[in-house]
């Protein structure tokens, strides 16, 4: 079975500071994995993805995130916080083999104060 | 391409109430879900649909049900509406060809049942 932990329900930075949202995984597959990003009332966007041909993933507004395996962790980073990225960050792992299915972890919500 | 569009926005519902959030699709997927997000759960599954006619439960079925006739509609009904249904539904759809392939969210029906 897979699934998704996401281990800060809330992270505060300083505008201009490392994010680091944490993500740990467990399948029985080869996972695919992704971050999703909420604003506030909005839908959601995909940041990146994890597809196998590279361990760190390059997303989109700066964020990437690197896929270990011997950890179990798809870890979110972006060098330096921007006001603009206040928002809810989704960890998703797919639930089945064929990938069809996605498992959301619970979400952390990051904070960026002036 | 419109994406992902679901009707209505926003609905209140009196407890033992039917109605059907609409879910269509202009990118020719075939797979197409729904989720409900709650307060700190993250998106949890309710139904999928890997084509047309096929349809599967996910972690959260009961209440609802689904059908896809064709390949760009995937409502969601629900039967008799309980307060424990409020919250917020995503319908989202993905390509078939990758287990990679990002799944597309609409921009949400919040529900909310008296």
């Amino acid at each position: 079975a897979q699934s998704v932990t996401q281990l800060d329900s809330h992270v505060s930075v300083s505008e201009g500071t490392p994010v680091l949202l944490r993500c740990n995984y467990s399948s029985s597959y080869s996972p695919s994995l992704f971050w999703y990003v909420q604003h506030p009332n909005k839908g959601l966007q995909l940041l990146l993805k994890y597809t196998s041909a590279a361990t760190l993933v390059k997303g989109i507004n700066g964020f990437e995130a690197e896929f270990k395996k011997s950890e179990t962790s798809f870890h979110l980073t972006k060098p330096s916080a921007h006001m603009s990225d206040a928002a809810e960050y989704f960890c998703v792992v797919t639930l089945t083999s064929s990938g069809y299915a996605l498992n959301f972890g619970k979400g952390t919500s990051l904070l960026v104060t002036p | 391409n419109a994406g992902v569009t679901q009707t209505p926005k926003f609905q209140v519902l009196k407890t033992g109430q039917s109605m059907t959030l609409q879910c269509a699709q202009d990118m020719n997927h075939e797979y197409m879900s729904w989720y409900r997000q709650d307060p700190g759960m993250g998106l949890r599954l309710i139904h999928y649909s890997v084509g047309a006619g096929i349809t599967d439960q996910g972690e959260v079925p009961n209440g609802y049900n689904v059908s896809r006739s064709t390949t760009e509609d995937f409502p969601l009904r629900l039967l008799s509406a309980a307060p424990s249904q409020t919250s917020v539904y995503f319908c989202a759809s993905r390509s078939d060809s990758s287990s990679y392939n990002e799944q597309f969210f609409g921009p949400g029906t919040r529900l909310t049942v008296l």
